[in-house]
Order: structure tokens, then C-alpha cells, then sequence
């Protein structure tokens, strides 16, 4: 499957709009943004079922969305905080039946 | 509303020990749960699921409803087997909930 993140790192200053990009190339309708912390594990911010579709998963705040592609899934932080310091993945489902999450290589960003 | 806990932060074995990771979970529909494995460097990856009943790098785990656990465990572990572990749960609303992980250590 593939799925692509980008930036790979990126570091910002507090109160700044950050954009972290998801792109996949096969199609799959779900999508997912997790954040990944030491001790907390992963944590779903959002998702997404389909173009145009999206919803919150646990900790929504602080994070927007949006699905107008298949293919694109961007994660937006409208003012960077130094607790959404962390690394995020990009998921995607594949399978149908048998499905698994297919993870992005990550980014990560520090919020100074 | 599904959680899933994992209640090890940290496993330490010696080579060819048996291990066993735990994890427990709530929800109050018919969950499909996950493992998944995060090696040094590597992206997260499926490991094994459930409803395949499969065994994987001499892994497996059981469903125990009654419990509601679904524990992973290998008879000998190997040192190529340190890595960070999550137990995951799918519900019926398509989004995947992971627990906290567990770090297993393999030692020679």
C-alpha cells in the first residue's frame, strides 16, 4: 500500500497554523491521524470513512480536517501548542474482510 | 466506549523464555482486535489478528470474551523479538483504538 507523509520533521514555534500532509495512491476509502506519545501509545485524533466524510476520534482538540480527495488527508493545528509536540502517523485500512491499518512513516513535529 | 489497556509498560525476558503480553479491553459490541509490532526505525505493522486465528514469528493470541482479553504470547522468545507492541481494537464505527504498548526486551 502506498501512503506517504511529508514533512518527515518539522519544527515551529508556538501559536503557529502547522499543516501535516497524508497522501495514499490506491484508493482506500479510510483514513486515520494518530498521535504517538511516550507512555500514552496511540492515541486517534481523526478519521475519516470516505471523501468528504470525517469524525473525531479521542482527542480531536486543537486538530482540524478535512477529506475533499480520496487521496489526500491533511491533519491542520491552527495554532501549534507545545503539547501537540509529538509524532504523528497516517493510516490507511486495506482489505476487505481481513482488514489491518497500513501506517505512514510518521512526522514529527516539536512545538518550541 | 471501546478502550483497550495494557497494563506493562515495560517486559524483560531472557532468550527462548516464554512471554506473554497482555491486553484486556472494553466494548460493548463484537470487537475485532489487533496486534501490532514497531521494531527500531520501522513504521508500525500488523503482527496478527483475531479473527484470522493465525500465528505469526511463533506469536499467537486468543479472544477471550468471557475475560475480555486478547493476550499475546510466544513459547521462546528471540532477541529479534524486542520491539514495542500495541494491542488494538476496531469497533463497529470503522476507527481502531490503541492501547498504551508495551516495550519487550529480549535478553541473550
Amino acid at each position: 500500500a502506498g501512503i506517504t507523509q511529508s514533512p518527515r520533521h518539522k519544527v515551529t514555534e508556538t501559536g503557529t497554523p502547522v499543516t501535516l500532509r497524508c497522501h495514499q495512491t490506491e484508493n482506500h476509502r479510510y483514513m486515520y491521524w494518530y498521535r504517538q506519545d511516550p507512555g500514552m501509545g496511540l492515541r486517534l485524533i481523526h478519521y475519516s470513512v470516505g471523501a468528504g466524510i470525517t469524525d473525531q476520534g479521542e482527542v480531536p482538540n486543537g486538530y482540524n480536517v478535512s477529506r475533499s480527495t480520496t487521496e489526500d488527508f491533511p491533519l491542520r493545528l491552527l495554532s501549534a501548542a507545545p503539547s501537540q509536540t509529538s509524532v504523528y502517523f497516517c493510516a490507511i485500512r486495506v482489505g476487505g474482510e481481513g482488514y489491518e491499518q497500513y501506517f505512514g512513516p510518521g512526522t514529527r513535529l516539536t512545538v518550541t | 466506549a471501546q478502550r483497550v489497556t495494557q497494563p506493562e509498560k515495560l517486559l524483560s525476558v531472557f532468550k527462548g523464555a516464554p512471554v506473554e503480553l497482555k491486553c484486556n479491553y472494553s466494548y460493548s459490541g463484537s470487537p475485532e482486535l489487533f496486534w501490532y509490532v514497531q521494531y527500531s526505525r520501522q513504521r508500525l505493522q500488523l503482527l496478527l489478528r483475531h479473527i484470522s486465528r493465525e500465528s505469526i514469528k511463533g506469536f499467537t493470541a486468543d479472544l477471550n470474551k468471557g475475560e475480555t482479553s486478547f493476550h499475546l504470547k510466544k513459547p521462546f522468545a528471540q532477541e529479534e523479538d524486542s520491539a514495542m507492541y500495541y494491542c488494538a481494537l476496531s469497533g463497529n464505527n470503522n476507527d481502531m483504538r490503541f492501547g498504551a504498548g508495551t516495550r519487550l526486551t529480549v535478553k541473550p
